[in-house]
């Protein structure tokens, strides 16, 4: 079965300081990896996804992620966070025939202070 | 496009009564999943569908939890009888079925049982 870790669950930062969240999984074949971002009271949103290609993804809101196969990893960064960046951020990983379930991970949430 | 839809937003009930929830998803996605989120347990898969058909349901919580997909464009999850433990944030979720397992959720249904 598919696991997804994403540690820190709790992160506490300043406006203008970069944001490195973790996130690792344990499927071992060919996977699509997501991180969704769930502001308070809303409801989960796609930050960015890779299917393929430059493990380097950029999404929205300045966030980037890097796929790196060998560790089993997609951590999700972003340079300089804002206020506005306070939510939940989820990791998710789906393995191709696996009739489109996800496997989220925990969840980070993340507090931006002003 | 609408996105996916569920009614209703908020919903405030007494214990032991029945309680439905509705998802119309997004048109042309064949793929359909309930969560359920708490602050204790996080984000739990309840069920999903595929065609209309249910997959797994190993995440329902116990036999008072039913969920119907009579077509492609409706679904309800129904709790009854309710209990004060079942107040949650309930999701519904809908994909394609493209082997690449990307989501796009709703607004959530929030519901409290006295």
């Amino acid at each position: 079965a598919q696991s997804v870790s994403q540690h820190n669950h709790h992160v506490i930062l300043s406006e203008a300081a970069s944001l490195e969240l973790g996130c690792n999984y344990s499927y071992g074949g060919t996977v699509n990896l997501f991180w969704y971002v769930q502001y308070p009271g809303q409801h989960l949103q796609l930050l960015l996804k890779y299917f393929s290609g430059d493990p380097l993804v950029k999404g929205i809101k300045g966030f980037e992620a890097e796929f790196i196969k060998s560790k089993f990893s997609f951590n999700l960064r972003k340079p300089s966070v804002q206020w506005s960046d306070t939510a939940e951020y989820f990791c998710a990983v789906n393995a191709p025939g696996g009739n489109n379930r996800l496997a989220f991970g925990k969840g980070n949430q993340v507090v931006v202070i002003p | 496009d609408a996105g996916v839809i569920q009614s209703p937003r908020h919903e405030v009930t007494e214990m032991g009564q029945e309680v439905t929830l509705r998802c119309k998803p997004i048109s042309g996605h064949n793929s359909l999943f309930w969560y359920r989120q708490t602050m204790m347990r996080g984000l739990e898969l309840l069920i999903y569908f595929n065609n209309n058909v249910p997959i797994d349901d190993s995440g329902m919580p116990e036999d008072r939890f039913s969920a119907k997909m009579p077509n492609a464009s409706f679904s309800t999850l129904k709790i009854q009888p309710s209990e004060p433990r079942d107040s949650a944030v309930y999701f519904c979720a809908s994909s394609l079925q493209d082997g690449r397992g990307e989501q796009f959720f709703g607004p959530g249904t929030r519901l409290t049982v006295l």
